[in-house]
């Protein structure tokens, strides 16, 4: 196992729209989680560390207010893009860290969500 | 900061062996991983070296010089099924992805 679950794996939506996606790690217990961001044909960007219990810290540049992340369990968390503008559209990568794992381990990673916003 | 280059394409022939090479200059380092990663999918994990050396995984190796921020990643006998994007990635507690390796296998 170390099965990482992304709820939706694609959405379209209009601007002005705010967008919640979910990462659940199935079969194990995730302290830690990370959202990325990727735009085509460019690499994956970390946008915020999700501690479980605690506020998510965001990487220089990313809006804190604009991206909201929640980790509100042990297997859940989630990024809420707030009022979604055309710029906003990419491909939106988490991953989870099982608990108790050292940082040289692999992370596992989500299918994506693909988010176009008209 | 984080700096970490790998070229933009590569293309080889079926059965074939391609190097993609990966220089890095990072404030921190506790390993590097390789990922793969087919478009509009998630990156799936191939290799992770912490210590200089060689790393052999079937057809899959992977080299790293700390000393020298350097690390390849060869890939053996090619099948058409590697055509993806290759992604270099240091780890210092979190990951900093180097921009990607496109890699077109040709019959």
């Amino acid at each position: 196992g170390a099965v990482v679950s992304q709820h939706p794996s694609w959405v379209i939506c209009k601007s002005g729209t705010s967008v919640k996606i979910e990462c659940r790690s199935l079969d194990f217990q995730a302290t830690t989680m990370f959202w990325y961001r990727q735009f085509p044909k460019q690499s994956l960007m970390l946008m915020a560390t999700s501690n479980e219990g605690s506020k998510a810290t965001y990487e220089q540049g990313v809006e804190k207010d604009k991206f909201l992340i929640n980790h509100a369990s042990l297997t859940l968390s989630t990024l809420t893009v707030t009022s979604a503008h055309p710029e906003d559209s990419s491909f939106y990568i988490c991953s989870a860290r099982r608990q108790g794992e050292e940082s040289n381990q692999p992370q596992h990673f989500g299918d994506g969500t693909r988010l176009s916003i008209l | 900061g984080q700096n970490i280059d790998q070229p933009t394409e590569m293309t080889a022939t079926e059965g074939a062996i391609v190097q993609i090479n990966c220089t890095y200059q990072t404030s921190g380092f506790n390993g590097l991983f390789w990922y793969q990663q087919h478009a509009g999918e998630a990156p799936t994990f191939l290799s992770y070296n912490v210590l200089d050396g060689l790393e052999e995984k079937g057809r899959f190796s992977s080299f790293l010089s700390r000393s020298k921020g350097y690390s390849y990643l060869l890939l053996k006998e090619l099948q058409m099924k590697d055509s993806a994007s290759y992604l270099c990635a240091v780890n210092d507690y979190k990951l900093s992805f180097g921009a990607g390796t496109t890699v077109t296998v040709r019959a």
